[in-house]
């Protein structure tokens, strides 16, 4: 089945850290994933959808600047935490698939702590 | 807004028994809905899809309905093992995927 590969999966660093986190699909082309915030005990919240050569798509209330997303090839798009604080802190996962009511494969999730 | 609502936070149930677990959905009609798998500190494993279309859906020991008038997808584990212990996430297909808040499932001995 489709494979979906995330980087780091633990991350702890000091406030104002930029954290860089990898999705890449290991065995199928992606010209769209999308990342997911998920905190305790709720549901996963759609932050943005990350399009291969273009501008990502963010959800209302997401900050794009915050929150820097790029898609360079089909297989890897990346999502960087800048200048991270305490209230960043939060399980981000990816997935990828998901066109014409497929579903989406999904990473292992990374856990960014801000201490 | 459109919502997904899964009522039960957790749920316990004997080894063997079989597992039903509700998803219902508001404020919208999705095209289909899907059930994830999350174990603790993993992300979702995708299990099953059922289009509107499809009232019943089967793989294995899990079966899936969709009932478009009660506006609810039950999802079942039959024959339940300690291993399906887990959080069942149900999603519906929006412009993007909405998904509920899980029910923890617990399967004892």
């Amino acid at each position: 089945g489709a494979v979906v590969s995330q980087h780091p999966s633990w991350v702890i660093c000091k406030s104002g850290t930029s954290v860089k986190i990898e999705c890449r699909s290991l065995d199928f082309q992606a010209t769209t994933m999308f990342w997911y915030r998920q905190f305790p005990k709720q549901s996963l919240m759609l932050m943005a959808t990350s399009n291969e050569g273009s501008k990502a798509t963010y959800e209302q209330g997401v900050e794009k600047d915050k929150f820097l997303i790029n898609h360079a090839s089909l297989t890897l798009s990346t999502l960087t935490v800048t200048s991270a604080h305490p209230e960043d802190s939060s399980f981000y996962i990816c997935s990828a698939g998901g066109g014409s009511n497929q579903p989406q494969h999904f990473g292992d999730g990374t856990r960014l702590s801000i201490l | 807004s459109q919502k997904i609502e899964q009522n039960s936070e957790a749920l316990n149930i004997q080894e063997g028994k079989t597992a039903t677990l509700t998803c219902n959905y508001t404020n919208y009609s999705p095209a289909y809905l899907q059930w994830y798998r999350q174990d603790p500190g993993r992300g979702p494993v995708f299990l099953l899809l059922i289009r509107e279309n499809e009232k019943e859906k089967r793989k294995e020991r899990l079966k899936v309905t969709f009932d478009t008038t009660l506006k609810q997808s039950l999802f079942h584990i039959t024959a339940s093992q300690p291993a399906d212990s887990a959080t069942y996430l149900c999603a519906g297909s929006a412009d993007k995927l909405i998904f509920g808040t899980g029910t923890r499932l617990q399967v004892f001995p």
